[in-house]
């Protein structure tokens, strides 16, 4: 069974400050990890994810986000937030290589406030 | 392209009624997945049908059930509803990983249906 989780609910930061989503999993197979945002009255979107390779990825618009195996953690980090990046964020982890591996196990979720 | 896109959007409906939610994949994806909403619970996976057979299936009880098109379109169904069940259903494409390359494992998600039930 895989489990994730988000310690922080909510995570209030002033704009142009950066800020630090913390992201822990648990599973006894290796994981895929993503993280997804969430705007108001809206579905999901792939924020980005890691599969292999370099552990620290980044999406377009600034985030990155670095898997520490040993940590088990996924950690997502901005250096700079915007108002725009206000939304609920989600971390979320699949199992490696099974047919049907579209299953993701999500985390809590957090709530990124920015204030002006 | 087109999005995923889900119908209707929002539904009210009584205690003990049934209910059936839409979903039409992105052009080309064959797999699609439900998940359950709720301020309480979270994001929790429903089930996961790919070619019109379920592949995966969540923790819900057989009141929610789940089937697919030739065409890849989902519809999910609640029977006997329960207050509990008022929650934003959101449903997700996907391509398969030999097709899909850079953008493997990536889930596209709907807008999702709000369900209130009263």
């Amino acid at each position: 069974a895989q489990s994730v989780t988000q310690l922080d609910s909510q995570v209030p930061v002033f704009e142009e400050a950066p800020v630090e989503l913390r992201c822990n999993y648990s599973s006894s197979v290796s994981v895929y990890l993503f993280w997804y945002v969430q705007y108001p009255n809206q579905g999901l979107q792939l924020l980005l994810k890691y599969l292999s390779g370099s552990t620290l990825v980044e999406s377009i618009n600034g985030f990155e986000a670095e898997f520490n195996k040993s940590q088990t953690s996924f950690h997502l980090r901005k250096p700079s937030v915007h108002i725009s990046d206000t939304a609920e964020y989600f971390c979320a982890v699949s199992d490696v290589g099974n047919f049907g591996n579209e299953k993701l196990t999500f985390g809590t979720g957090t709530r990124l406030t920015i204030i002006p | 392209k087109a999005g995923v896109t889900q119908t209707p959007r929002y539904l009210i409906k009584t205690r003990g009624q049934q209910v059936t939610l839409s979903c039409s994949p992105i052009s080309g994806h064959r797999s699609v997945s439900w998940y359950q909403q709720t301020p309480g619970q979270g994001l929790q996976f429903l089930f996961e049908y790919f070619s019109e057979t379920q592949r995966n299936k969540g923790n819900f009880p057989g009141r929610f059930s789940g089937r697919q098109f030739s065409n890849s379109r989902s519809e999910m169904n609640v029977s006997t509803l329960e207050l509990g069940d008022s929650a934003l259903y959101l449903c997700a494409s996907s391509l398969p990983p030999r097709l899909a390359g850079r953008n493997s494992y990536e889930q596209y998600f709907g807008p999702g249906t709000r369900l209130t039930v009263t």
